[in-house]
């Protein structure tokens, strides 16, 4: 999955406490995309970008906010951690949505368990 | 409403053998574009084919090939010649509106494959 890198990879939180989850991408991308994965569940769009300075929500955004201060970058925020938040969190980015094919990229994810 | 349905929670299939992965969808747009996706153990996404609503044909990507029934709303993932190295997670997942544009990718529930030696 080169050109997504979300980091951190691996992260513990206590019920309450906040975090940022970061994704950048190198293939100046317009698109960029934050999912979380339950088991059985597939991915579940929270939010997503379609441009420096946008944000929208997608399908589960409670809890969570984020940012494209950047183009490159894309922000997912929990302010108030909750053991529901704990899950595999994917980003992901692509071209204009007018071309197909695998133009989706995806990062390697993110595991956060909140105790 | 789902999206997309994938009705086999698991499969297994012998290695060297064919599998064929269930996947159908739900839309009322003339232009959408279907994916399916691996995901190992090891939790990275991996693309693996691609069929545009529009395509003549249906699409094959080495031992993949993509069955797109469109009438049926099917897009059903056929993996020829098993490895052990198939075992993973297989996410079927749908774009809507390519041509008038849409920022979302729905993805199914996914099937667990097992390939066995």
């Amino acid at each position: 999955n080169a050109g997504v890198t979300q980091t951190p990879k691996f992260r513990v939180l206590k019920t309450g406490q906040s975090m940022t989850l970061l994704c950048a991408q190198d293939m100046n991308h317009e698109y960029m995309y934050w999912y979380r994965q339950d088991p059985g569940m597939g991915l579940r769009l929270i939010h997503y970008s379609v441009g420096e300075g946008t944000t929208a929500k997608g399908e589960v955004p409670d809890g969570y906010n984020v940012s494209r201060l950047k183009k490159q970058n894309f922000l997912l925020g929990l302010e108030s951690a909750a053991p529901s938040q704990t899950s595999v969190y994917f980003c992901a980015s692509s071209r204009d949505r007018r071309f197909s094919g695998n133009t989706i990229y995806f990062g390697e994810g993110s595991w956060l368990t909140v105790v | 409403a789902q999206k997309i349905t994938q009705t086999q929670p698991g499969m297994f299939v012998q290695e060297k053998e064919a599998v064929t992965l269930d996947c159908t969808y739900d839309t009322s747009d003339p232009s959408y574009g279907l994916f399916w996706y691996k995901q190992p153990s090891s939790g990275e996404m991996i693309f693996l084919i691609y069929q545009g609503s529009y395509d003549q044909q249906n699409a094959t990507e080495g031992r993949y090939s993509l069955n797109f029934q469109k009438a049926r709303k099917s897009a059903n993932l056929v993996i020829s010649a098993s490895q052990l190295g198939d075992s993973a997670m297989y996410f079927c997942a749908m774009r809507e509106g390519i041509q008038g544009g849409s920022e979302k990718l729905v993805f199914g529930k996914g099937t667990k494959l097992t390939v066995n030696p």
